[in-house]
């Protein structure tokens, strides 16, 4: 399995600009987690997806934050307008679900976006 | 809600020595317990766990035990490596298990 895909690896953006950020799951796993890391602040859950549907977008920092999820291999999250604080790693993860593995997540090798 | 504290570091130590990570939690039912690993540059991988109380999760050396009565989680390597260098976070499910709430993380640097 080739685990989870994010892309880019990079963003490099100015002020203002929409910045998409996409990530591909491990087939199979009914749950993905967008988080975002930073020093200051440390691993923030901003939302999750269960099956598709959204289930937890509390730690969504603003309407500026969107994030949609229309099929099970595919999900976005967006940020428009970007803003310099928004810069972070920004990390997608997956998991299975289930009782055997339950809360077991895989995460991805993260897109660094940096506003400028 | 359920919640967990690791020790902040860094922890600094020599190629070879004994490692304690700290991590406490607080949590209503049983959650299963984790313990990540970040290296530099790269995302989060999962390094051991332990789903119900006395369980000992082990993996590449390291261990820890689900302590219920203490409520803790400690992550353990008898004797560390460089390439154990890297940043540490505990981690608990949520109630509902289906999320995990994670510790703010510790660095560990080691040296030779």
């Amino acid at each position: 399995d080739a685990g989870v895909i994010q892309s880019p690896r990079h963003e490099v953006t100015e002020m203002g600009q929409e910045v998409t950020l996409r990530c591909k799951p491990i087939s199979g796993h009914d749950y993905l987690f967008w988080y975002r890391q930073t020093m200051m602040r440390g691993l923030e859950l901003l939302i999750y997806f269960n099956n598709n549907v959204p289930i937890d977008d509390s730690g969504m920092p603003e309407d500026r934050f969107s994030a949609k999820m229309p099929n099970a291999s595919f999900s976005t999250l967006k940020i428009q307008p970007s803003e310099p604080r928004d810069s972070a790693v920004y990390f997608c993860a997956s998991s299975p679900g289930g009782r055997g593995a339950r809360n077991e997540q895989y995460f991805g090798p993260g897109t660094r976006l940096t506003v400028t | 809600g359920n919640s967990v504290t690791q020790m902040e570091g860094p922890v600094t130590l020599s190629e070879e020595a004994f490692l304690t990570i700290n991590c406490t939690y607080t949590a209503t039912g049983y959650p299963s317990l984790f313990w990540y690993v970040q290296y530099p540059g790269e995302g989060l991988q999962l390094l051991l766990k332990a789903t119900k109380a006395d369980d000992k999760g082990s993996n590449k050396g390291f261990e820890a035990t689900y302590r219920k009565e203490t409520t803790s989680f400690h992550l353990e390597k008898g004797s560390v490596q460089v390439s154990d260098s890297a940043v540490y976070f505990c981690a608990l499910g949520n109630q509902a298990g289906t999320a995990l709430i994670f510790g703010k993380g510790t660095t560990l640097s080691v040296s030779s």
